[in-house]
């Protein structure tokens, strides 16, 4: 099975904030790795796709990156809602599978 | 608008079998190309893909949860079903239906989520 790890486990930042988080994948995953954002109480939401491609309806300001092994997700300028947890997936073999979760909070 | 709606017992005797349904309102899950499947979450914890299935009735599971895991589908209720056999407290989780664009693919859409917990 493919691990995959997430760092940091969390992240403080303020609004306006350029923040960073990284994927990492235990073996070559290609371009087949997904991110998305979870609140509380609520079920996750897709941001980024296949790596770099952004879901419809998710801002601008979030972005995707890397191939292999390893990846971002980047978020130009943070806004409040966007305060929330985030985990990467990958798709290229089953079981699919996910990081254990950034967990972005309000500093 | 696509909607996903999990339906089920919300408590579990271990030892016995977790049965859950998902109502699709807003696509048909017989002429969509879409796969359809079940992801849990145990509370406080991280995402765990469980399996999905294709309409047709080709499945994929998890090989941790193979032997206790079935999904099918109803397509003239327009539901899919998840069966968990011999549940333990480790099973005890909110459990989302989802649809995906491929067997392990990115989920576009999930239900709100279902909390399951397995106590005696």
């Amino acid at each position: 099975d493919i691990q995959m790890t997430q760092s940091p486990s969390s992240l403080s930042a303020s609004v306006g904030d350029r923040v960073t988080f990284t994927c990492r994948a235990s073996q070559t995953i290609s371009r087949s790795l997904n991110w998305y954002q979870q609140k509380p109480g609520k079920a996750p939401k897709l941001l980024i796709y296949s790596a770099s491609f952004l879901q419809s309806g998710v801002p601008s300001r979030f972005s995707g990156s890397g191939s292999g092994t390893d990846f971002t997700l980047t978020i130009s300028s943070l806004q409040p809602e966007d305060f929330a947890t985030y985990y990467c997936q990958q798709s290229y073999s089953i079981p699919c599978s996910f990081g254990q979760g950034t967990k972005l909070e309000i500093q | 608008q696509l909607q996903l709606q999990e339906s089920g017992p919300g408590l579990v005797k271990p030892s016995e079998t977790l049965s859950l349904t998902c109502t699709v309102s807003g696509d048909s899950i017989s002429s969509s190309s879409y796969y359809w499947g079940w992801i849990r979450q145990p509370p406080g914890k991280g995402l765990e893909w469980i399996g999905s299935v294709f309409y047709g009735g080709s499945t994929y599971y998890n090989p941790s949860l193979k032997s206790r895991v079935t999904i099918s589908v109803d397509t003239s209720k327009n539901q899919f079903s998840l069966k968990l056999s011999s549940v333990t407290a480790a099973d005890t989780a909110v459990y989302y239906c989802a649809r995906a664009p491929s067997d392990i693919g990115p989920v576009g859409y999930w239900g709100q989520g279902t909390l399951v917990t397995v106590s005696s």
